[in-house]
């Protein structure tokens, strides 16, 4: 166990549809970071928070959008789903430290 | 920007063999740190070593080695002695720091190397 923990692990809907990713960091991590794997695009960067705001900004889609709630757990919301989405999504927290990073499991999604 | 190049799509190894991994970067940051993560086909991103630009010796973990030449931008993973579970997705990653080697902000990724270990 990473620490950093994701829900669901798995996730099937339809195009069209709207998800919720629910990450909650390593104790005491103030940062958020989602990421997104996908076959053809690889490992993308798609948002950082950091304790409850916005940090940085990365290949992130208008259809998706991200919050960090005050106990520091972030959701990552998907709307207008299309097949093209299909892909594993990664949160990882970090510290003020040397290393930094934690990834959780990752969340599977699948758009049918 | 951070660019991260890893030009083996797939290497294969027979067990008990070293291994190397390439991985080539560009960034126009002055201090950064450089990781490598392993991912088994169950999905997650396991952390494997970790290399600050301004460290004067190559990183070791274990049976995992870091060689890293900043002259010629390259930081590549050698793998000793490798192991059937070793067979994964190898990605090579970077992150600026600041002065003091403190990481920040988001990891760029590599495309990834797919390791085969056969026995």
């Amino acid at each position: 166990d990473s620490g950093v923990t994701q829900t669901p692990k798995h996730l099937i809907t339809a195009t069209g549809q709207r998800v919720t990713l629910r990450c909650s960091p390593r104790s005491g991590d103030l940062s958020v970071y989602w990421y997104q794997q996908s076959l053809d695009q690889g490992l993308q960067f798609l948002i950082q928070y950091y304790n409850g705001e916005e940090r940085a900004k990365g290949n992130i889609l208008e259809r998706f959008s991200a919050q960090q709630f005050p106990d520091l757990h972030s959701e990552l919301n998907l709307s207008s789903l299309e097949l093209g989405d299909s892909a594993l999504y990664f949160c990882a927290s970090s510290a003020i430290n040397r290393y930094g990073y934690t990834f959780g499991s990752g969340t599977r999604l699948t758009v049918v | 920007a951070q660019k991260i190049t890893q030009t083996q799509p797939g290497m294969f190894v027979q067990e008990k063999e070293a291994v190397t991994l390439d991985c080539t970067y560009d960034t126009s940051d002055q201090s950064y740190g450089l990781f490598w993560y392993k991912q088994p086909s169950s999905g997650e991103m396991i952390f494997l070593i970790y290399q600050g630009s301004y460290d004067e010796q190559n990183a070791t973990e274990g049976r995992y080695s870091l060689n890293f030449q900043k002259a010629r931008k390259s930081a590549n993973l050698v793998i000793s002695a490798s192991q059937l579970g070793d067979s994964a997705m190898y990605f090579c990653a970077m992150r600026p720091t600041n002065a003091g080697g403190t990481s920040y902000g988001k990891l760029t990724f590599g495309q990834g190397t797919i390791l085969t270990v056969h026995p």
